[in-house]
Parts: structure tokens; sequence; C-alpha cells
């Protein structure tokens, strides 16, 4: 199973700012997944991430406000911007197993906006 | 509108004896189910899953269960052990395996 590892885990920012969490994953892949799991919530899925094209995003979810960058096959970064309080929530990177039926998730960034 | 449902918050169950956790779902077009355990500070670590294709599937002290007619799927550890304490998820997915819904989950609490 893939090794996956996430910086920072856990971080408070203040209202209007932005915070970049890495990913990295210790094989190359593909896809990297981005999801997002709020207080009492399930995961919900953000984008997927191909390297070397632009990520695809989910309803509800919008560039502007969650830029992913790709510049590798072992790496991605999820940026939230202009945060707010509403964005306080656990986010992961996920990548696939042995079969895309499986995904492994990084250990996660716990982020509070205050 | 959430596609996979984890009815229960939370279960507590004594050492030894059997923890089953349930999950429910919407979508007739998923055809492949996944559970996950979480421990406190981690990602979700993938547990165990099952086709459609069939109604059980077991490894070790865990079996999941698939009743497609009521859209309903189980786990049941036997015997449930203190290190089994942990939030489990559900999940599901249709045949492309690209987008993965997930129930809210359920932490199980195992006495000693």
């Amino acid at each position: 199973s893939a090794v996956i590892s996430q910086k920072p885990s856990r971080d408070i920012c203040q209202r209007g700012t932005s915070l970049t969490i890495q990913c990295q994953v210790d094989s190359q892949v593909t896809m990297m997944f981005w999801y997002r799991q709020q207080p009492g919530q399930s995961l919900t899925l953000i984008a997927t991430a191909n390297q070397g094209s632009e990520a695809t995003y989910e309803s509800g979810f919008v560039i502007d406000k969650f830029p992913i960058s790709r510049p590798n096959l072992t790496f991605s970064t999820l940026t939230v911007s202009n945060m707010s309080p509403e964005d306080s929530s656990i986010y992961l990177c996920s990548v696939y197993g042995t079969s895309t039926y499986e995904q492994y998730f990084g250990p996660g960034t716990r982020l509070t906006v205050t | 509108d959430q596609q996979v449902k984890q009815n229960s918050p939370s279960l507590s169950v004594q050492e030894g004896r059997i923890s089953i956790l349930n999950c429910d779902y919407t979508n007739s077009m998923f055809d492949y189910f996944l559970w996950y355990k979480k421990y406190p500070a981690e990602g979700p670590t993938f547990l165990i899953s099952i086709s459609s294709i069939k109604d059980k599937n077991e490894d070790g002290r865990f079996t999941v269960f698939l009743n497609k007619s009521a859209k309903h799927l189980s786990l049941h550890i036997v015997p449930s052990q203190p290190g089994d304490s942990a939030v489990y998820f559900c999940a599901a997915s249709e045949n492309t395996g690209n987008q993965f819904y997930f129930g809210t989950g359920t932490s199980l609490t195992v006495i000693p």
C-alpha cells in the first residue's frame, strides 16, 4: 500500500487568509484525490488531480476557492483560499490502492479557522 | 443529498462479543462497497470490501454482508477487541470507481 504524508497536520488560521496543504506519496501515482470532512459529516470529494492537467472539481467546489497543483507524480497541494470558519474541516488526500476500487488516505490536515 | 447513510453515530460493545455496524444507501447504481476504519489523528484505512455480485465477504474477524434488495450492508466484527475501537466509515462507488460516497461514520467502543 502507498504511504502518504501530509503537511501541516493541523493549523489554526485567521479568517480571510489562505493555507496550502501538501500531500506526498511514496510512489508514483496518476491520480490523487482531495477530500474534506466537516465536523460530524462524511468525507466529501473536493477534486481529482491528475499530473499534467487541470484538476477536476466536484459540484460545489471551485478552483478559485480550492486551487490545486500537481507538479509531479508523487506530490500535490491544495490551497484553501480566503478562509472562513465554515472551512474548518479535516482535509485528506488519497490515492488508488491496488485497484481503482480502493483508496488509501493520508493522515489528514485539521484546519480551524477563527 | 446523502447517498450513503450510517444512522448510528456510536456503538458500545463488550470485548469478545459481536459488533454489528450498519450502512444504508440510496443509489441502485452502486456496485462496490467498502469499509474504512479511522483512528484519531490518522486517515481512514481500508478494512474490507464487497462487490455487488456477492452477498458476503469474510476476512478474519471481519465479515461484510450486502443485501441489495434492501440497499443495506453491515460489518460484523467477531470477537470484538479493544483495539477495534475506532470510527468506521462505509463507502460506495459506481463501476468507474472514481467517486466514492462515504457515510458519516459510526464510532465503535469495545469495552474491556
